[in-house]
């Protein structure tokens, strides 16, 4: 299993341009989520997922799109890049409600976005 | 909302020093704990996490962590620390019967050797 894969790993933008972070992983989890994370600041939740077709905001939703149209993949759309926006992003998977045993969430290897 | 605080940001040992990083989360109710390790450059590594049962957790490499339920805490502990612990350290919550976790903000360790 390669577990959860983030593509690129590294992205410059310039401010207006809009493009998509991929994620996906291949544990057959319900649950996904996008963070950013910023010095001093931890990880942000940005929007969140449970399953195919369910997508709901979190912390830090604005200026960012998603949607889940399989299990497997959890694109992040800039709409907009703003400079405001450059941070590391990780996408994380877990079991969720579908399994019985509690376990943790699952984390790709982030992408690092500079929006100049 | 739940909050997670850490309220050591930064962290200077020397090898074989004894370490201890607090965390104390906002939530009343069933939570789910963890700490994560991110070493320079990586992305982020579950090192232990607390679902029910015995409070006192142990993870790898040699990390241990206390739930104290009264204190709302999940403090981080290692008897002796080493160079390659060098790292930034997060502790995480979500409630119970959900798996999107909330993260402080991180604690930054350096270990001189």
């Amino acid at each position: 299993n390669a577990g959860v894969t983030q593509t690129p790993k590294f992205q410059v933008l310039k401010t207006g341009q809009s493009m998509t972070l991929q994620c996906a992983q291949d544990m057959n989890h319900e649950y996904m989520s996008w963070y950013r994370q910023d010095p001093g600041m931890g990880l942000r939740l940005i929007h969140y997922s449970v399953g195919a077709g369910i997508t709901d905001q979190g912390e830090v939703p604005n200026g960012y799109n998603v949607s889940r149209s399989t299990t497997e993949d959890f694109p992040l759309r800039l709409l907009s890049a703003a400079p405001s926006q450059t941070s590391v992003y990780f996408c994380a998977s877990s079991p969720g409600r579908s399994i019985f045993m509690n376990t943790e969430a699952f984390f790709g290897q982030g992408t690092r976005l500079t929006v100049v | 909302a739940q909050s997670v605080s850490q309220h050591n940001h930064h962290v200077i040992l020397s090898e074989a020093a004894s370490l201890e990083l607090g965390c104390n989360y906002s939530y009343g109710g069933t939570v789910n704990l963890f700490w994560y390790v991110q070493y320079p450059g990586q992305h982020l590594q579950l090192l232990l996490k607390y679902f029910s049962g015995d409070p006192l957790v142990k993870g790898i490499k040699g990390f241990e962590a206390e739930f104290i339920k009264s204190k709302f805490s999940f403090n981080l502990r290692k008897p002796s620390v080493q160079w390659s612990d060098t790292a930034e350290y997060f502790c995480a919550v979500s409630r119970g019967g959900s798996y999107i976790p909330t993260f402080g903000r991180g604690t930054s360790l350096i270990v001189h050797p």
